[in-house]
């Protein structure tokens, strides 16, 4: 059964590095999402991608954030700048045409120390 | 704005017995879906039940079966003949549509389940 996949599992970076966190969605899905946990807390809706561009953003999603998807199969988060606390987990998620359903990965756990 | 409220931080369940989570939610929209997410220690977001909401039958998953009052914007799981690995984190989450055929989650806090042997 196809799934979406993360890498890296675990990604430890120093405050003020850039990291780039790498999804591959499900081959045939169309819509793109970053969501993040930080730790002890609830799931949060960061961006969703359709047709090559951001089709919502939430207000954590700033500035510091872009999302990419630079050739047919991987889908990428970057931040530019990381901050103590952007330490949290990251899910990708993807979805395909005329479903609600979304598939996530089993997510990047960001340490920024 | 949406929120979904899960109101039990922790709970727990002695084996072989049944439990329920409530989850309470506010919204004005008439088209929107809603889940239970298991995550184990892993973190990983497993799937365990969804809803539509324009379906007035409850969705039942083997073990796992919710209330759903839309009237009351209710949607509370029960999981029936508890297992240890049931043991875990529990969300619950609404999903509506945003744009362009996009939809977006909202969670709740999570109630964190312990079953007991």
């Amino acid at each position: 059964e196809p799934e979406v996949t993360q890498t890296p599992s675990h990604q430890v970076t120093q405050m003020g590095q850039e990291v780039i966190l790498r999804c591959v969605p499900i081959s045939n899905h169309l819509y793109f999402y970053w969501y993040r946990q930080i730790l002890g807390q609830k799931v949060e809706f960061l961006v969703s991608f359709y047709n090559n561009e951001i089709s919502e953003k939430s207000e954590i999603f700033d500035d510091q954030f872009s999302v990419e998807r630079p050739d047919g199969s991987n889908f990428t988060l970057k931040i530019r700048s990381t901050k103590l606390e952007d330490s949290a987990m990251y899910f990708c998620a993807s979805g395909k045409l005329a479903s609600y359903e979304q598939y996530f990965g089993p997510g990047t756990r960001l340490t920024v120390t | 704005a949406q929120t979904v409220t899960q109101s039990q931080p922790e709970m727990s369940v002695q084996e072989a017995e049944t439990v329920t989570l409530s989850c309470t939610y506010d919204t004005s929209e008439n088209n929107y879906y809603l889940f239970w997410y298991k995550q184990p220690p892993s973190r990983q977001m497993i799937l365990v039940i969804r809803q539509e909401a324009y379906k007035q039958q409850n969705a039942t998953e083997n073990r796992f079966s919710v209330n759903f009052q839309k009237a009351a914007k209710s949607f509370s799981l029960k999981i029936s003949d508890s297992q240890l690995g049931d043991t875990a984190m529990y969300f619950c989450a609404f999903m509506k549509p945003i744009t362009s055929g996009t939809y977006k989650y909202i969670f709740g806090t999570g109630t964190r389940l312990k079953v007991l042997a």
